[in-house]
């Protein structure tokens, strides 16, 4: 899998928009870019991925920019439950043997009151 | 995510002990994997099933077994637990998409402590 790089850490006022970025710049043409978190010791939680084109669901947007080599993560109104490490990974299409999910150290975002 | 769920939550166990992990969702997928994850440290895949009658190793399959009862079901035995199999545990299941991404979702997770 492509290697990405996070900050480690960032913080976000509560009811702000937090806006994490992700390099990846030697990700290849069939390979998606996916966001996760995970609040401590709980279960890594799936947010969004895109392969070329911004996304947005119920949880977050994804900005991929046009040479695909970085991305960022905007989560629109930050609340304290988002509070957790959240993970750029990238992924090539599934097949057929399993890929592990690898995360890498990820940021730490902290949502302040 | 509800739509995966694990039991037991947290577990304690006393070495040389034999332990099983379970593991069901109501996603409907094909895929289901087993990982741990240690302290400050990333996932680790123990094994991984595509359907009932498919089982393979990951990364980290010695001291460890599954069984796939079942579509919905998938559960990891410690035959004989040792302590540095102390770990968080993470069941998970995967869907496919048209274009062949891949995308995983996790249990809440096993708390295991091993004396």
């Amino acid at each position: 899998d492509a290697k990405t790089t996070q900050p480690p850490s960032m913080d976000c006022a509560e009811g702000r928009a937090a806006n994490l970025p992700c390099n990846h710049s030697t990700i290849s043409g069939n390979e998606y870019v996916y966001w996760y978190r995970q609040i401590h010791s709980q279960g890594p939680q799936y947010i969004i991925h895109g392969l070329k084109n911004n996304e947005t669901n119920e949880m977050a947007s994804l900005i991929i920019t046009e040479d695909r080599k970085s991305s960022t993560l905007i989560l629109p109104h930050a609340t304290l439950r988002d509070t957790a490490v959240y993970y750029c990974i990238v992924r090539p299409l599934s097949s057929g043997s399993a890929r592990q999910l690898t995360f890498g150290s990820g940021t730490q975002l902290t949502v302040l009151p | 995510d509800a739509d995966v769920t694990q039991t037991p939550r947290n577990r304690i166990t006393k070495t040389g002990k034999r332990i099983m992990l379970e593991c069901s969702q109501t996603k409907g997928h094909d895929r289901m994997y087993w990982y741990r994850q240690d302290p400050g440290l990333g996932l680790r895949l123990i094994y991984y099933s595509f359907d009932v009658k498919d089982i393979n190793k990951g990364e980290i399959s010695d001291g460890y077994s599954v069984s796939r009862q079942a579509q919905a079901k998938f559960s990891l035995s410690l035959e004989s637990a040792i302590p540095n199999q102390t770990a968080l545990y993470f069941c998970a299941t995967s869907e496919t998409g048209g274009q062949g991404q891949e995308t995983q979702y996790f249990g809440p997770g096993t708390r295991l402590l091993v004396l």
